[in-house]
């Protein structure tokens, strides 16, 4: 089962930031925070991910609590272009490359103009 | 475009029959995913092979099966279709280094069971 919680849609304006929250109260030590979306059926792309540390890519930042207990996704100028069901997904770190990722219901963002 | 390639895109089959997916990873990734998304469902992961051998079994019905090739390409085959085996599948790949742990999704094929 997923072991993240989020809201089931959120409604964000065109050029401004969209923030995602995602809730992992159960997380342990080893397991990192991954973020993907899905864009209308098609395959789900990776938006990004951390362990404890803020991380920032060219697609988005996330904000990780100092407990870990929650992050936030935060997209800083939405684009008609990011509406899609975004996930968040916690994932246990093996060491090897034996892993899968679970995926929960998402939050639907929707870009308005 | 993700480096993952999935064949067929669509593919529209009889109750009974048997299918085959078939799915090319990234250049030099060695794991390869498969994953079920059906509406009332969400995705659902199906298996996961590296470098040719199964890794990882979740929610895989006995009627479907997987391979990976030694070219690394995989195939997924369901067999004795229903119609509730309508749904996008997805392939996803991973592979070494500072990739290993990010899967690449592949665009799906839909399969529709008539």
């Amino acid at each position: 089962d997923a072991k993240t919680t989020q809201p089931t849609s959120m409604d964000c304006a065109e050029g401004r930031a969209a923030n995602l929250p995602c809730n992992h109260s159960t997380i342990s030590g080893n397991e990192y925070v991954y973020w993907y979306r899905q864009i209308h059926s098609q395959g789900p792309q990776y938006i990004i991910h951390g362990l404890k540390n803020n991380e920032t890519n060219e697609m988005a930042s996330l904000i990780i609590t100092e407990d870990r207990k929650s992050s936030t996704l935060i997209l800083p100028h939405a684009t008609l272009r990011d509406t899609a069901v975004y996930y968040c997904i916690v994932r246990e770190l093996n060491g090897g490359s034996n892993y899968k990722l679970t995926f929960g219901k998402g939050t639907l963002l929707t870009v308005n103009p | 475009d993700s480096g993952v390639t999935q064949t067929p895109k669509h593919l529209i089959t009889a109750t009974g029959q048997r299918v085959t997916l078939r799915c090319s990873p990234r250049s030099g990734d060695l794991s390869v995913y498969w994953y079920q998304q059906s509406l009332d469902q969400g995705l659902q992961f199906l298996i996961q092979y590296y470098n040719g051998e199964e890794r990882a079994k979740g929610n895989i019905l006995e009627r479907f099966s997987a391979q990976q090739f030694p070219d690394l390409h995989s195939e997924l085959n369901l067999s004795s279709l229903e119609l509730g085996d309508s749904a996008l599948y997805f392939c996803a790949s991973s592979g070494a280094g500072a990739r290993k742990n990010i899967q690449y999704f592949g665009a799906g094929t839909r399969l529709s069971v008539l």
